[in-house]
């Protein structure tokens, strides 16, 4: 079977770190993607790991440890553009997407 | 650059009437595509993907159908629409990156 869970909602202020957590369990993992999708748009992509590790870009950077089934998507100095949701999905094989239901995130001032 | 279109941007549909929902790519030369639907408050699922013009794969059985007549066009068609086929329905192509998957701008539809 396949299982991801993220965190319904998390709330955080202008300027400040958040880290949404993605834990998952799916067999023939080929890596993990995560998504920024803004009320009524489309996802659009943000990161993709493969090996564990941190990758970084700008104030965006996703982290993933295979062998716990558990990755992270760090965003730091938030801005009030950043309030959206936040998905993550696994991909199986060479094909398949399973996505998460998503992090909906509120950014304060 | 890659550019996905997805037409209509809206649609309202009674039940058991027909549908199409077509998706063409730009800039991209023999894609994987895919069909998603996000019904409200819930992850996107994936319905069908493409590897190759008349090639399609089936994820959820259920009354809706998916077709690739040319290597950047994508069609999802219904021949009756239900009630719980309402959501926001997302095309996606490979790209730039081929393990990536990138969204069209989606149909948001409403059966009533």
């Amino acid at each position: 079977g396949q299982n991801i869970d993220q965190p319904t909602e998390m709330t955080a202020t202008e300027g400040a770190i958040v880290q949404i957590n993605c834990t998952y369990q799916t067999s023939g993992f080929n890596g993990l993607f995560w998504y920024q999708q803004h009320a009524g748009e489309a996802p659009t992509f943000l990161s993709y790991n493969v090996l564990d590790g941190l990758e970084e870009k700008g104030r965006f950077s996703s982290f993933l440890s295979r062998s716990k089934g558990y990755s992270y998507l760090l965003l730091k100095e938030l801005q009030m553009k950043d309030s959206a949701s936040y998905l993550c999905a696994v991909k199986r094989g060479f094909q398949k997407l399973v996505f998460g239901t998503g992090t909906r995130l509120l950014v304060s001032p | 650059s890659q550019t996905i279109h997805q037409w209509p941007a809206t649609l309202v549909q009674p039940v058991g009437s027909p549908l199409s929902l077509e998706c063409t790519v730009e800039g991209t030369s023999n894609p994987n595509l895919y069909w998603y639907r996000q019904a409200a408050g819930r992850g996107l699922q994936l319905l069908f993907y493409s590897v190759g013009i008349g090639q399609i794969s089936s994820e959820v059985p259920q009354n809706l159908s998916a077709s690739r007549p040319q290597d950047r066009q994508f069609i999802l068609s219904s021949k009756k629409l239900l009630l719980s086929d309402s959501g926001f329905y997302l095309c996606a192509s490979t790209g730039v990156r081929p393990d990536t998957q990138y969204f069209g701008p989606g149909t948001r539809l409403t059966v009533l």
